[in-house]
């Protein structure tokens, strides 16, 4: 089975602080994903990346930045914490490529930032 | 840019009835893929049926089926004979069908779904 981990359920950050968000996959996927999940708006791409060190925006890049140094693992980066940024963050990973649609998911990062 | 809508926020159904949850989409693109995802309260996302949009024919998975409608940009999920366990928020998305690469899931905003004893 495909196992998308995330490092932690839960994360309490103080405003201002440096936050890494980490994500393993452990399939072989060329492509992750890091999504922001918020009651009411559904799932909102932040950035995605299909390569090792490549990286795209999605719709909602601002505030944050991503890192992929190995081809398993795609780290989300808030440089300096707000608290707009206390939501839902699901990792998701695919492979590459048209005919595989699949993504999967981890199990979600709650952030609250005080 | 592609969106996709779920007009309903909250659905209720009884045990054993039958519910179905509606999806609408835009696109320029003519080759695409629809999902429907389910998220129950342990927060992991679970694919519950694809459709590709070349195919005519709706997808079925057990007791899920779509009613996929191109030309009207729609595609809503029938649940039969629901069960306790299909409670979670549904969510519908939409991705593109490229030549290669990534691309990242438009999602709805999400149908929560109650089942009733």
């Amino acid at each position: 089975d495909v196992k998308v981990t995330q490092s932690s359920r839960y994360l309490v950050k103080r405003t201002g602080e440096k936050v890494f968000l980490e994500c393993v996959q452990d399939m072989d996927h060329e492509n992750m994903f890091w999504y922001r999940q918020d009651p009411g708006l559904g799932l909102r791409l932040i950035y995605f990346s299909y390569d090792v060190k490549m990286k795209e925006k999605g719709d909602i890049p601002e505030g944050y930045s991503v890192s992929r140094e190995k081809k398993e693992r795609f780290s989300l980066i808030l440089e300096s914490a707000s608290t707009n940024q206390t939501s839902m963050y699901l990792c998701a990973s695919s492979l590459w490529g048209a005919l595989n649609t699949e993504a999967f998911f981890g199990q979600g990062t709650r952030l609250t930032v005080v | 840019a592609q969106t996709v809508t779920q007009s309903q926020p909250e659905m209720s159904v009884q045990e054993a009835e039958t519910v179905t949850l509606s999806c609408t989409y835009d696109t320029s693109e003519s080759d695409y893929y629809l999902f429907w995802y389910k998220q129950p309260p342990s927060r992991q996302m679970i694919l519950v049926i694809r459709q590709e949009a070349y195919k005519q024919q709706n997808a079925t998975e057990n007791r899920f089926s779509v009613n996929f409608q191109k030309a009207a940009k729609s595609f809503s999920l029938k649940i039969s004979d629901s069960q306790l366990g299909d409670a979670a928020m549904y969510f519908c998305a939409y991705r593109r069908r490229t030549g290669g690469g990534a691309d990242g899931l438009t999602f709805g905003k999400g149908t929560h779904l109650i089942i009733q004893p």
